[in-house]
């Protein structure tokens, strides 16, 4: 398998623009999770879903976050409008049964 | 709420010293805990789960040792190699938590050839 796939690897941005966020999870695995991760702030799990439904989403910092699952392989992050305070770096990862967890390489958001 | 601990922050050895790095949480009631290891802008890769139910884990030059009811877990690193300079974070599993990982701050650790 090739691991947690996750696109862009790096994404650039002007302020108030939409980001959209891909993720495609190991297959066979039923738990996805979106994490953020910041210098200050360390490792911020935002949303996780449990076959293809969000189980928590309390981690989203605000409504201009948003996170769908359509189908067990394919999951979105979107952030509309983005702000220069959303620059981090975004994990998606996946497990089976929420045992161990396996992480993508990330997308590295800049927003100027 | 669960609170995850790593210390020490950041740790420099010379080649071929044993590597101890500790990881403590406040909450006994965990599924499993995980390690990782994070290269400078990489993702993060699996190195150990230790299932609730276990004592230790291992793996070639890797042990991780869980001591649940003092909320501790260990990771030992035997005959360290400038390649394990990364950033080391463990990260604990709540019983109740359909999966959800809640993450120490890591240890920031240097091998000096």
């Amino acid at each position: 398998d090739a691991g947690v796939i996750q696109s862009p690897r790096h994404e650039v941005t002007e302020m108030g623009q939409e980001v959209t966020l891909r993720c495609k999870p190991i297959s066979g695995h039923n738990s996805l999770f979106w994490y953020r991760q910041t210098m200050m702030r360390g490792l911020e799990l935002l949303i996780y879903f449990n076959n293809n439904v969000p189980i928590d989403d309390s981690g989203m910092p605000e409504d201009r976050f948003s996170a769908k699952m359509p189908n067990a392989s394919f999951s979105t992050l979107k952030i509309q409008p983005s702000e220069p305070r959303d620059s981090a770096v975004y994990f998606c990862a996946s497990s089976f049964q929420g045992d161990e967890a396996f992480f993508g390489q990330g997308t590295r958001l800049t927003v100027v | 709420k669960q609170e995850v601990t790593q210390i020490p922050a950041a740790l420099s050895v010379p080649e071929g010293e044993n590597l101890v790095l500790n990881c403590s949480f406040t909450d006994s009631a965990i599924y499993n805990l995980q390690w990782f290891r994070q290269d400078p802008g990489k993702g993060l890769t699996s190195l150990l789960l230790i299932q609730s139910s276990q004592r230790e884990q291992t793996s070639g030059r890797l042990n991780a040792s869980l001591d649940k009811s003092s909320g501790r877990s260990t990771l030992y690193i035997a005959a360290s190699q400038p390649g394990d300079s990364a950033t080391y974070l463990c990260a604990v599993k709540l019983a109740d938590s359909w999966g959800k990982l809640q993450f120490g701050a890591g240890t920031q650790v240097v091998v000096t050839p």
